[in-house]
């Protein structure tokens, strides 16, 4: 199977700052990557598609980059509501696989 | 709009079977696959399985081929999963998740709000 590792694990920040979150693949995976968000309790939430096809509802601070193996999630200026645990998912192989998480906290 | 909505929580012993229902609204249930993905406590994601509701193909992970089963009832536009010889690693929250295509891939649009299963003796 395809590993996925994110980086960090955990984060903290504050409102309105920059944030990036980076995912690797084991091996290329093309544009095939997905970013969710998850909140405690809650299924996750599609955000990104394909790399860096922002899901129709999304708010546009988020932004997606990269292709083969490294990938990003950019949240421009965090707001309340985004402090959250965020995957990324690949789907080049059907044997689809998520990374570990990011934890992204209120500093 | 669309909604997948599953079955409540389930306590199961060790050796038991556990079936968890996801019934979809809001679209055509026939038109898209579902998924079935679990979290175990503090684990990343772990995608199960998918089953196309329109041709009835399934395709499962190698690590849970031979103990997980998909279905279907169409008629109640609802996607069922099996899971077999329970063991305590399998308390986990499942979820059903819709597919979407698109030159990019596949990615889960929708997600239903997850059932807890807890097995222990």
């Amino acid at each position: 199977d395809i590993q996925m590792t994110q980086s960090p694990s955990s984060l903290s920040a504050s409102v309105g700052d920059r944030v990036t979150i980076t995912c690797r693949a084991s091996q290329s995976i093309l544009s095939y990557l997905n970013w969710y968000q998850q909140k405690p309790g809650k299924a996750p939430k599609l955000l990104i598609y394909a790399a860096s096809s922002l899901q129709s509802g999304v708010p546009s601070r988020f932004s997606g980059s990269g292709s083969g193996t490294d990938f990003a999630l950019t949240i421009s200026s965090l707001q309340p509501e985004d402090f959250a645990i965020y995957f990324c998912q690949q789907s080049y192989s059907t044997a689809y696989t998520f990374g570990q998480g990011t934890k992204l906290e209120i500093k | 709009q669309v909604h997948l909505v599953q079955s409540g929580a389930e306590m199961k012993k060790p050796g038991a079977s556990v079936k968890v229902s996801c019934k979809a609204s809001g679209y055509t249930f026939t038109t898209y696959t579902i998924h079935w993905v679990r979290q175990a406590p503090g684990q990343r994601l772990e995608w199960m399985g998918w089953f196309n509701a329109g041709n009835d193909n399934t395709k499962y992970s190698q690590k849970f081929q031979g103990r997980v089963t998909i279905t279907r009832d169409t008629s109640a536009s609802t996607a069922y999963m099996e899971l077999s010889s329970l063991r305590s690693e399998d308390t986990a929250v499942y979820y059903c998740a819709r597919d979407q295509y698109s030159k990019g891939g596949h990615y889960f649009d929708y997600w239903g709000q997850g059932t807890l299963v807890t097995v222990s003796s």
